[in-house]
């Protein structure tokens, strides 16, 4: 997974609840993506970074926000889980935005119940 | 995730067959295209790329092909084995923010 981890994997939290899902990589790559992936839908942008303390919003950014403080960790907050966030959250990472290739992460599995 | 492959359009072939997955983008625009595959429980993986001032691209065992005419991508895997078995979908640049947009996919299916 081209040195990208991703915290926790697995997650199951309660309507209403703050949950903070961690990006970590080693590429020292500038730009840094969350999306996430449902049935039906293809991945979604979400928000990404384009440098330390640099972020904007995706197609789907609602009840998302998003810090990056260091070059390597970008973390995705829900700051009042809601069901419809139920969802597989992954990271990616890519030297520049548009025209080149983005590594993904394992994945976060998040249940919202 | 597990539940990626579910609705998707699936193609079923025999092993040691060459397999064609097809993709429709959206923006003529687009001036880079990305092939991923995903297996169960696992992120995307990167295949191939191609850009737009080219029609075809030959990686190991995978090529891809784009016409621009139609906005069409393709897929081809040769001698296809049941590790190819999984679900691939195609990236663009066709975003507003010169983002990638992503298509659904098409779950692999590989009869040994």
């Amino acid at each position: 997974d081209a040195g990208i981890t991703q915290s926790p994997r697995h997650k199951v939290t309660e309507t209403g609840t703050p949950v903070t899902l961690r990006c970590h990589q080693t590429e020292n790559h500038r730009y840094m993506y969350w999306y996430r992936q449902d049935p039906g839908h293809g991945l979604r942008l979400i928000h990404y970074s384009y440098g330390v303390k640099d972020t904007d919003k995706g197609e789907v950014s609602d009840g998302y926000s998003v810090s990056r403080s260091k070059t390597e960790d970008f973390l995705l907050t829900l700051e009042s889980a809601t069901s419809s966030q139920t969802s597989v959250y992954f990271c990616a990472i890519s030297a520049s935005m548009g025209a080149y290739e983005q590594y993904f992460g394992p994945g976060t599995r998040l249940t919202v119940t | 995730g597990e539940n990626v492959g579910l609705h998707l359009p699936t193609l079923s072939v025999q092993e040691g067959d060459n397999s064609i997955i097809n993709c429709a983008y959206s923006n003529s625009a687009s001036d880079y295209f990305i092939w991923y595959k995903q297996e169960s429980g696992k992120g995307p993986q990167f295949i191939i790329d191609i850009r737009s001032n080219m029609d075809k691209r030959q990686g190991q065992r995978v090529t891809v092909l784009l016409n621009k005419t139609v906005k069409h991508l393709s897929l081809q895997i040769a001698a296809t084995q049941p590790g190819d078995s999984a679900v691939y979908f195609c990236a663009e640049t066709g975003g507003s923010q010169g983002n990638l947009i992503f298509g659904k996919g098409t779950k692999l299916s590989v009869k040994p």
